[in-house]
């Protein structure tokens, strides 16, 4: 099993350049969440997707785009790189269903980026 | 609004002894609570979960963690330490009204475990 899948792993960025991390997950879930993580600051959620079609923004999605066009992918746009976006970026997927308690999210491996 | 302490950064501890790692919450209703940890380049892994029931909870690897409604506080707890247990260790919150799985985390507590 795979699992959640985040590409690239690793990437330098000049500031203004765009990029999108990409992610995809082969378990099914409906639910999809990008977070980023700083030192000493937890994870932050920058957006989530409830299905194919339907994004929001979290708590720091300034700076951020995101489509989810099918199930499997929910892919994370940067479109003019600044040095705050320097961090680590991870995608997470779940399973959730009305009423069936709360599963625990998968996440991936992460993409360390750097933005010069 | 929902918030997740963990109060120390870092948590040192010698191979064989119990490690405890605190975390209080700050949420309206129930919560649901997570334990997630992170190896080095690595991405996180679930260890446990408190969703109702026995306020104690068994999880991966040994650890368990205590439910404590009064204190707010869900900590991790192992009666013997493994070297292999250094890690980055996460709690983190989900309200009870939310839908969507979000999740808010702490700040996270590194442990380091001494041969």
């Amino acid at each position: 099993n795979a699992g959640v899948t985040q590409t690239p792993k690793f990437r330098i960025l000049k500031i203004g350049q765009s990029m999108t991390l990409q992610c995809t997950q082969d378990m099914n879930h409906n639910y999809m969440y990008w977070y980023r993580q700083d030192p000493g600051m937890g994870l932050k959620l920058i957006y989530y997707s409830v299905g194919a079609g339907i994004t929001d923004k979290g708590e720091v999605p300034n700076g951020y785009n995101v489509s989810r066009s099918t199930t499997e992918d929910f892919p994370l746009r940067l479109e003019l790189a600044a040095p705050s976006q320097t961090s680590v970026y991870f995608c997470a997927s779940n399973l959730l269903n009305r009423g069936q308690g709360a599963p625990e999210a998968f996440f991936g491996q992460g993409t360390r980026l750097t933005v010069v | 609004a929902q918030s997740v302490a963990q109060p120390e950064d870092q948590v040192n501890v010698a191979e064989g002894n119990p490690l405890t790692v605190k975390c209080t919450y700050s949420v309206s209703g129930n919560p649901y609570l997570f334990w997630y940890v992170q190896y080095p380049n690595r991405g996180l892994q679930f260890l446990l979960k408190y969703i109702t029931g026995d306020n104690l909870v068994k999880g991966s690897y040994g650890f368990e963690a205590e439910f404590n409604k009064s204190q707010t506080s869900f900590h991790l707890k192992k009666p013997s330490a493994l070297v292999s247990d250094s890690a980055l260790y996460f709690c983190a919150v989900r309200a009870p009204r939310d839908s969507w799985g979000k999740l808010q985390f702490g700040a996270g507590t590194q442990v380091v475990v001494t041969p």
